[in-house]
């Protein structure tokens, strides 16, 4: 499709496992951005791809989340260690260039800790 | 830091109303200013933006005013439909590249 894919749109995962979530942005988009929307927390911001590098990696919780981004495309939201503060929806979008907002959303990852 | 403070929901009103969900921010700097929807079982998509002070940006009967001596960006439309139902979210973006977004408001547009 045309829009931003990610994947799986649902996880269920024991804490303390690992969990690695997919986006691929639009076609040609060259940053590429990941949010997290809890209750209590609203929509926060994660990390921020420009290509392959990430300059803006000042939202990620803690050192058990990590990102890369590969080929300047496809990238993945790795999160250790979960724990059950980790629940919540994982939001990927794309831009065709850091000077732009987003204009679209993935549709999300909703991530449940058991 | 940078903030968005935005009206708590759920608005419920009937087809053909005014809409308003208020929208105040705190910022460093001249930040752009955005609307955001969020439709049941749709992504977040871009409604509206501004850049700069009274810059009015409009979008599918929707508009919103910068102000900036009031640090506001209201989101207002004229007579809402049904299709409207959403939930809505301000956000700013400062320097850096990341938004800033309030905490949504769910509209419920009955007919």
């Amino acid at each position: 499709g045309a829009g931003v894919s990610q994947s799986p749109s649902n996880k269920v995962t024991e804490k303390g496992k690992d969990v690695e979530l997919r986006c691929d942005p639009i076609s040609g988009h060259t940053a590429l951005y990941w949010y997290r929307q809890s209750l209590g927390q609203g929509l926060e911001f994660l990390i921020y791809f420009q290509g392959n590098s990430a300059p803006d990696k000042s939202g990620l919780p803690s050192d058990r989340f990590s990102a890369e981004r590969t080929g300047g495309s496809v990238s993945t939201l790795t999160i250790q260690r979960t724990q059950q503060e980790d629940s919540a929806v994982y939001l990927c979008a794309s831009s065709l260039n850091s000077g732009e907002q987003p204009q679209h959303f993935g549709d999300g990852t909703r991530l449940s800790i058991l | 830091g940078n903030s968005v403070t935005q009206m708590e929901g759920p608005v419920t009103l009937s087809e053909e109303a005014f809409l308003t969900i208020n929208c105040t921010y705190t910022a460093t700097g001249y930040p752009s200013l955005f609307w955001y929807v969020q439709y049941p079982g749709e992504g977040l998509q871009l409604l509206l933006k501004a850049t700069k002070a009274d810059d009015k940006g409009s979008n599918k009967g929707f508009e919103a005013t910068y102000r900036k001596e009031t640090t506001s960006f209201h989101l207002e439309k004229g007579s809402v439909q049904v299709s409207d139902s959403a939930v809505y979210f301000c956000a700013l973006k400062a320097a850096g590249n990341k938004l800033t977004f309030g905490g949504g408001t769910r509209v419920l547009v009955k007919p």
